[in-house]
């Protein structure tokens, strides 16, 4: 079955500084994946996805940009965090059924002060 | 485009009552639909989906869900609400790509 790793789980930066968020999927090859943001109180917004090794689509312009520099490794990036971008980072997979579900890694919280 | 509505962001019911969770969809094509529910800190599990066939779909946990084409709905339903069910309940439909676009979710609270 598959799984997905996030990490770090929390994290707390200061306005300005970079950030780097990872995800890693096992039990299955060539997934699509992708990266949602829910900030405090809201839904899930789709922020990137990707269907292979370096390639990217963005859902929103943003502050933030992702990278996919392996086929099981999603990488989400920022230059110079601002408040906003403050919420629960979660990565999330179709995996092997092929019925249409994602499945989720256990996210990362960014707080951003 | 497809997209979902949760009625209510919070819903308060008493142990042992019924949960109703409302989803109502906008999709041009036959949907793809699913309740998912998050607690605390946690990423998301998915309860039950609807993709074809059978109207009423069950899923973990008890819940329920009836796809009702002519409502445009996919209301979750629970028999007996537990303790252990509070929690934010989202429901998603697919769109393209494969990707699912969530509700705003809703906050169940279960009272003693």
């Amino acid at each position: 079955s598959q799984t997905i790793h996030q990490w770090p789980a929390t994290l707390v930066q200061p306005v300005g500084s970079p950030l780097s968020l990872e995800c890693t999927v096992e039990g299955t090859s060539n997934p699509n994946l992708y990266w949602y943001r829910q900030a405090a109180g809201r839904g899930l917004q789709l922020l990137f996805y990707s269907v292979g090794i370096g390639q990217i689509s963005s859902e929103v312009p943003q502050n933030l940009s992702a990278s996919r520099p392996q086929d099981r490794q999603f990488i989400l990036s920022s230059k110079k965090l601002l408040l906003s971008d403050s919420g629960f980072y979660l990565c999330a997979s179709p995996g092997t059924t092929n019925t249409g579900e994602l499945f989720f890694g256990e996210g990362s919280r960014l707080t951003v002060l | 485009a497809q997209s979902v509505t949760q009625l209510g962001s919070h819903v308060s019911v008493s142990e042992g009552a019924l949960v109703l969770l409302r989803c109502n969809y906008s999709s041009s094509v036959p949907p793809y639909l699913f309740w998912y529910v998050q607690y605390p800190n946690q990423g998301l599990q998915l309860l039950l989906k609807y993709t074809t066939g059978a109207t009423l779909v069950k899923g973990i946990n008890g819940f329920e869900a009836e796809f009702k084409k002519s409502e445009t709905s996919f209301h979750l339903t629970k028999p007996s609400a537990h303790m252990s069910d509070a929690a934010e309940y989202f429901c998603a439909v697919m769109t393209g790509r494969r990707a699912l676009t969530f509700g705003s979710g809703t906050r169940l609270q279960v009272q003693p």
